[in-house]
């Protein structure tokens, strides 16, 4: 079965200071793995997707993430955070069942950046 | 569309009422799938259709939630004699067959009072 732990439901960060959000999966087989962002009141919009190809991913915004297998790890890093990251992300993995995929979203980690 | 809609954005209901919560997918995309969201939650897995058929309703609570897409592009959410621990957001999402991402929509906001 697949799953995704985001390891902290909370990041508080400040304005122009690295972002970390931190995310394991668990998958029987190699998995595509995503981070979707949330702003309040709005859809989810997805910041970037790994499926098998190189291993640093980069997203919108300045996002990337990087894909451990031997870790099982697949962390959210931006270099230099803004006030408009400030939002909820969900680390998502793609579980293939009958012949689709379905998302299977972690909890979720609420980012906060102060000036 | 342009993305994925979902209608109505909000809807506040009585307990024991019916509901119904609609979704317009991104023209062409064939598949289509219902996610629930609770309060502090990551959302949750409903309901995936390919086409006109449901063919993985493994998500859906109970007997009181059930969907339909006659047609194959518009899709309905359907809940029966609502309770108040049925108020969430509930996500419409759709996608190419066999491509991994979705697109989301905004969501209705139910709340059961």
């Amino acid at each position: 079965a697949q799953s995704v732990t985001q390891l902290d439901s909370h990041v508080s960060v400040s304005e122009g200071t690295p972002v970390l959000l931190r995310c394991n999966y668990s998958s029987s087989y190699s998995p595509s793995l995503f981070w979707y962002v949330q702003h309040p009141n709005k859809g989810l919009q997805l910041l970037l997707k790994y499926t098998s190809a190189a291993t640093l991913v980069k997203g919108i915004n300045g996002f990337e993430a990087e894909f451990k297998k031997s870790e099982t790890s697949f962390h959210l890093t931006k270099p230099s955070a803004h006030m408009s990251d400030a939002a909820e992300y969900f680390c998502v993995v793609s579980a293939i069942s009958g012949g689709y995929n379905k998302l299977i979203f972690g909890a979720g980690t609420r980012l906060a950046v102060h000036p | 569309g342009a993305g994925v809609s979902q209608t109505p954005s909000n809807k506040v209901t009585e307990k024991g009422k019916y509901v119904e919560l609609r979704c317009d997918p991104i023209s062409g995309h064939t598949a289509l799938y219902w996610y629930r969201q609770s309060l502090g939650q990551g959302p949750e897995f409903l309901i995936y259709f390919q086409g006109t058929g449901a063919a993985d309703d493994s998500g859906l609570p109970n007997d009181r939630f059930f969907a339909v897409r006659p047609e194959g592009s518009v899709s309905t959410l359907k809940i029966q004699r609502t309770e108040r621990g049925d108020s969430a957001v509930y996500l419409c999402a759709s996608s190419l067959t066999g491509e991994a991402r979705a697109f989301f929509g905004q969501g209705t906001r139910l709340t059961v009072v």
